[in-house]
C-alpha cells in the first residue's frame, strides 16, 4: 500500500512570509496528525483530525498556524506569518482510527525560516 | 512540558554489541511504542506494547512494558550497521488519547 505522501520535501522562507504543507494519508485512514519535530527533539503533536473534524489542536499556535482537512482525506497545514523558531520538520501521520496508535508517518517537510 | 525521559541520549557501540535504552515517566501509560527514524525520513514503528509486563520481540529487537506502567525498555541484540538511527519511545498517558514522544536515542555503530 502507498504510504503517507507529503510535499514539499524542503522549503526555505524568510520570516514573516507564509508557507503551506500538504499531506495525503494512507487510503482509508480516518485519523490524520500533524507533528512538529525541532532538530534534536521528538515529534510534538500540533493537531489531530478524525475524518474532517478536529479532535485535538491544544498545542497548535493558532495565532499563526492553521490546518484543514476539508473532505476527510488530504490535509494542509499553513503558517502565516512564519517566525525563526518555526524552523523544523513537519511530519504528517495517519492511522485507521483514534484508538489505533500504530501511526504511519510521511517523510516530512523540512522548513527553514531565515 | 517534558513527559517522557528517554536515555541515553546517544550511544556509540561496536558492531555486534547489544544495546539497551529506556523511557521513564512520572505518569501512568496505557500504551508504549518504539519507533526508529532514519535521516530525512519519518519515524517507523518497530514495536507496540499494550499491557503492563508485556514482552514483545521483532527480530533482534525486544521491548518491554514496565510493570509500574511508567517505563518501557528496548533492547537490540547483535547490532548491525543498519541499526544506526534515532530511536524514539512514545506512549499514551492514561486518560489521554494522544501519543507523546521521548527525546530520542541516537545510535552510532563503529564497524
Amino acid at each position: 500500500e502507498a504510504g503517507v505522501a507529503q510535499s514539499p520535501r524542503y522549503k526555505i522562507i524568510e520570516k514573516r512570509q507564509s508557507v503551506a504543507f500538504w499531506c495525503n494519508p494512507i487510503s482509508g485512514h480516518a485519523t490524520l496528525y500533524w507533528y512538529q519535530q525541532i532538530l534534536g527533539q521528538g515529534p510534538k503533536l500540533l493537531i489531530q483530525f478524525q475524518n474532517n473534524g478536529v479532535v485535538d489542536d491544544s498545542q497548535l499556535p493558532k495565532d499563526r498556524f492553521s490546518a484543514e482537512r476539508l473532505k476527510g482525506v488530504d490535509s494542509t497545514l499553513k503558517i502565516q506569518p512564519a517566525k525563526l523558531e518555526d524552523s523544523a520538520v513537519y511530519l504528517c501521520a495517519s492511522s485507521l482510527g483514534a484508538g489505533d496508535y500504530g501511526y504511519t508517518f510521511g517523510s516530512g517537510t523540512r522548513l527553514t525560516v531565515v | 512540558g517534558q513527559q517522557l525521559n528517554q536515555s541515553p541520549q546517544s550511544m556509540f557501540i561496536q558492531e555486534g554489541e547489544d544495546v539497551s535504552m529506556n523511557c521513564t515517566s512520572s505518569s501512568i501509560f496505557n500504551t508504549w511504542l518504539w519507533y526508529k527514524q532514519d535521516p530525512g525520513e519519518g519515524p517507523v514503528l518497530l514495536i507496540a506494547l499494550y499491557k503492563a509486563g508485556e514482552l514483545t520481540s521483532n527480530g533482534r529487537l525486544t521491548a518491554q512494558f514496565g510493570i509500574t506502567r511508567k517505563d518501557s525498555f528496548l533492547n537490540i541484540s547483535a547490532s548491525i550497521p543498519s541499526d544506526v538511527g534515532i530511536y524514539f519511545c512514545a506512549g499514551v498517558i492514561q486518560g489521554a488519547q494522544k501519543l507523546v514522544f521521548g527525546q530520542g536515542t541516537r545510535l552510532t555503530i563503529n564497524p
